[in-house]
């Protein structure tokens, strides 16, 4: 399979506790998004890299998301002291390199935060 | 702020009708306008559209942007149940990629 892919697909904690998932974007994609998508939205965008780098983090929704991709392949979100809002699907797309606009997604990981 | 609004929210047709969705916007310096279709789990890139005036199409679906008038359009013809999804518009402005709420369209038999 040569898609984008997540882990894990679903995800359920108890408020306080963090969270980590990871995505893997389609070999040789530069770049790499993270977006958040609650029931009746589209994704609301939250950040992204091109290659290890990280370009845009300041639509993170706070200080306890963070992203990284220490070798410009795979990526992980982390969001630390979860609280029921977080409950959402987060979802990951890569596209090929700057010039392409076309992006990819993941099948998402649906966090559930009781 | 930048906005991206769709309508309508939701729409119920029957195999063979056709479709118009819309997606207006209120975005400055944007780079190009898409449309994607989402099922039950992760988006699928359907058109994207960068030049006002040029329709893009595949098959029985079919896009246009107007830069003018701000506002881009998606046509669906002799919908099929298989067509039954959210239908959602986003604007790529550089740096971050920014979501209309979609479409849900559903297809009867």
């Amino acid at each position: 399979d040569t898609g984008v892919s997540q882990d894990p697909r679903h995800k359920i904690t108890k408020r306080g506790q963090n969270v980590t998932f990871r995505c893997d974007p389609i070999s040789e994609h530069n770049r790499l998004y993270w977006y958040r998508q609650t029931l009746g939205q589209g994704p609301e965008f939250l950040t992204y890299f091109q290659n290890e780098a990280q370009l845009e983090k300041s639509r993170l929704l706070s200080d306890r998301f963070s992203a990284e991709r220490p070798k410009g392949s795979f990526s992980t979100l982390e969001i630390q002291r979860t609280e029921q809002g977080d409950s959402a699907m987060y979802l990951c797309a890569s596209s090929p390199h700057q010039g392409s606009y076309e992006q990819y997604f993941g099948p998402g990981t649906r966090l559930t935060v009781t | 702020e930048d906005k991206v609004v769709q309508s309508p929210l939701s729409l119920v047709v029957h195999e063979g009708d056709t479709v118009t969705l819309n997606c207006s916007y209120e975005v400055t310096n944007f780079r190009s306008l898409l449309w994607y279709k989402q099922e039950k789990k992760a988006p699928t890139f359907l058109f994207m559209l960068t030049s006002s005036g040029i329709e893009k199409k595949s098959g029985r679906l079919s896009s246009i942007l107007d830069k003018k008038e701000l506002f881009s359009i998606l046509n669906i013809t002799a919908t099929q149940t298989g067509d039954s999804a959210v239908y959602l518009c986003a604007l790529y402005n550089n740096n971050d990629m920014r979501f209309g709420a979609g479409t849900r369209l559903t297809v009867k038999p």
